[in-house]
């Protein structure tokens, strides 16, 4: 069965602390994983994508890595503002994309000054 | 500009009534999708629609239909509402939902409540 676990299901962190949060996967066959940001009653905006072959990428403080062989992936992020407070989402994609997208629940992030 | 725009952002209904939620892109995009965000927070997609297909998520009750009247827009129709149909619909975009890195583009939500 095509899933997506993220964990911590919440984290509270100081301002100018780093973060970082997991995303577990069994989405079969694997296409890609996305990182999403999602700011609280708005859509969901993409913050990285990455494809089997790659096991790292860098969007701002935003590092996201890919680890195709244990099928996970984190996100990093650097130096938190009161501005990442947010859901984070983590999707992945299986053959073509469409239906076979998977989203995780997120983990809500408060950063707190 | 607004990349993908949905109307309206609230709407409060009363069980029975039927409603429409209207979503335009201004991106050139093929693909259209609606998604549903449950109180859990899960996205789950409801429907994907381009010029040529019209794919529906075999859960989902067909008192919702989607309509396109063009490329750009695509509008999505309740009938008989009901109160588990109370969440928070997505409407999204992409340009080739078969390339491995097609990126998603969201709308800013419609938050629907029955009563």
């Amino acid at each position: 069965k095509n899933q997506v676990e993220q964990s911590p299901q919440s984290l509270i962190i100081l301002e100018g602390k780093n973060c970082t949060l997991q995303c577990n996967y069994t989405v079969s066959p694997f296409s890609n994983l996305r990182w999403y940001k999602q700011d609280t009653g708005r859509g969901p905006v993409s913050l990285t994508i990455m494809t089997f072959s790659e096991n790292t990428k860098s969007n701002g403080r935003y590092t996201a890595t890919l680890d195709a062989d244990t099928k996970q992936s984190s996100l990093h992020i650097t130096a938190s503002q009161l501005s990442d407070s947010a859901s984070y989402i983590c999707v992945v994609s299986a053959g073509t994309g469409g239906f076979k997208t998977i989203f995780g629940a997120g983990t809500r992030l408060f950063v707190k000054a | 500009d607004t990349a993908v725009s949905q109307t309206p952002k609230y709407l409060v209904t009363q069980m029975g009534n039927d409603k429409s939620i209207k979503c335009e892109q201004n991106l050139g995009h093929d693909t259209m999708y609606w998604y549903k965000q449950d109180s859990k927070k899960f996205l789950k997609i409801m429907f994907s629609y381009n010029n040529k297909e019209l794919i529906i998520n075999e859960t989902v009750p067909n008192r919702f239909s989607p309509k396109s009247p063009d490329k750009a827009h695509l509008n999505l129709h309740i009938n008989s509402l009901e109160l588990g149909d109370s969440a928070v619909y997505f409407c999204a975009s992409s340009q080739d939902p078969t390339s491995s890195t097609g990126e998603l583009f969201f709308g800013e939500g419609s938050r629907l409540t029955v009563l």
